[in-house]
């Protein structure tokens, strides 16, 4: 079946330790979406690739960076995560912009 | 964005309709309202959209009222597995992310 895969489904990193977290998928989508999802709070839009064609929320820290290699793989990299950054971070795919979002299941991040 | 307002919670007798409220009063007429739910430690899992019409798939129908401010997601026939938070986002034609409000917890019991 096609789908958005995230790998590992737990990740546990040290205060200050860059981490990456990767997501792939086999739907061909022109889309990934990165969001976090704080403990008892909703997802969050942190950044998007549409193609090769980044697009950064306003509000998302400087700390966050996104790389997208090919169609089928997109990156999340937390330069120094910060015990804030405690979090599922879920990983999101669509045709184009306009059209539904699927999502993998997630990454939790532990920072310690 | 439109802004939704929905229950914080629900419960449903397994078997039972679950029938899930959202208001959107300020939705515009181009605005389309979709519907995710998450179980526990899992992704958003998409149900179900709509604009003007009601929808019916394999997982749930969607009513929206003629008016369009507010509309109800209905599970047919719950299951344990139904239990969930249940999103209703309003989207614009232009939109390119998902605004999550709070939910719905669903709780289906036996």
């Amino acid at each position: 079946d096609a789908m958005v895969i995230q790998n590992p489904r737990y990740q546990v990193t040290q205060f200050g330790k860059p981490v990456t977290l990767s997501c792939s998928q086999t739907l061909n989508h022109n889309v990934m979406y990165w969001y976090q999802q704080k403990s008892s709070q909703a997802p969050k839009l942190l950044f998007h690739y549409y193609d090769k064609d980044f697009n950064n929320e306003a509000d998302t820290p400087d700390n966050f960076q996104s790389r997208r290699p090919n169609t089928s793989f997109c990156f999340l990299d937390i330069r120094s995560p910060g015990l804030g950054d405690a979090a599922m971070y879920l990983c999101a795919t669509s045709r184009d912009p306009l059209e539904t979002q699927y999502f993998g299941p997630g990454t939790r991040l532990l920072v310690l | 964005d439109a802004k939704t307002t929905q229950p914080t919670s629900m419960d449903c007798a397994e078997g039972r309709a679950a029938n899930l409220p959202c208001n959107h009063s300020t939705i515009s007429g181009n605005e389309y309202v979709y519907w995710y739910r998450q179980i526990h430690s899992q992704g958003p899992q998409y149900i179900i959209h709509g604009l003007k019409n009601n929808e019916t798939n394999e997982m749930a129908s969607l009513i929206i009222t003629e008016d369009r401010k507010s509309s109800t997601l209905i599970l047919p026939h719950a299951t344990l597995r139904d239990t969930a938070v249940y999103y209703c986002i309003v989207r614009p034609p232009s939109g390119d992310k998902l605004i999550f409000g709070t939910g719905t917890r669903l709780q289906v019991f036996p």
